[in-house]
């Protein structure tokens, strides 16, 4: 079956621009993660849905990174007014349920000029 | 606030020997370890996973060793083989929450 995929693979915009990530999870999962890994660092949470649930935004890193998931489903990260730091390769991952070994797509990588 | 440290970031093992990767620590509440294997450009995939009531976790070729009294995890592959080149991951989480933690990785190479 179809894995996590995740759009575009690559993106490069200007500073102060904004851009919007996208997550297909696996049908059925109704866990969704994005994380962020920058350079030489490891995994950074960012944000996790769970179902109908209010998603714990506790690891976005400022105001101007939002996400949403629409219908349980496909989810999208936007970050607005991008920056330089904004540069990494991001993450999105599915798990059935909460707390289970996640299935991760190939990421996207952000490079911001 | 690192919770999860991988100390070496990288680790070459000749084909055939048994690759050990590290992984520490520091929250007490953690209760479920995982570890990942990423090859480049693309996501990490899982590969074994261990919960706090048990100390060894095998399958095949990977063994997951937990020390709770240490707040240590290792991952041992035996033997070790070329195709197992990869960056490791550990992560952990809490029953408390929905986080997973992970560490900073190990680029492992297995030379032929």
């Amino acid at each position: 079956g179809a894995g996590v995929s995740q759009s575009p693979s690559n993106k490069v915009t200007e500073k102060g621009k904004d851009v919007e990530l996208r997550c297909d999870p696996i049908s059925g999962h109704t866990a969704l993660y994005w994380y962020r890994q920058s350079l030489g660092q490891g995994l950074e949470f960012l944000i996790y849905f769970q179902g109908n649930s209010a998603p714990d935004k506790s690891g976005l890193p400022s105001d101007r990174f939002s996400a949403e998931r629409t219908g349980g489903s496909v989810s999208t990260l936007t970050i607005q007014r991008t920056q330089q730091e904004d540069s990494a390769v991001y993450l999105c991952a599915s798990s059935p349920r909460a707390r289970q070994p996640q299935h991760f797509g190939d990421g996207t990588r952000l490079s911001i000029l | 606030d690192q919770q999860v440290k991988q100390n070496s970031p990288s680790l070459s093992v000749q084909e055939g020997r048994i690759s050990i990767l590290n992984c520490d620590y520091t929250n007490s509440m953690f209760d479920y370890f995982l570890w990942y294997k990423k090859y480049p450009a693309e996501g990490p995939t899982f590969l074994i996973s261990i919960s706090s009531i048990k100390d060894k976790n095998e399958d095949g070729r990977f063994t997951v060793f937990l020390n709770k009294s240490a707040k240590h995890l290792s991952l041992h592959i035996v033997p070790s083989q070329p195709g197992d080149s990869a960056v490791y991951f550990c992560a952990a989480s809490a029953n408390t929450g929905n986080q997973f933690y992970f560490g900073t990785g190990t680029s492992l190479t297995v030379i032929p």
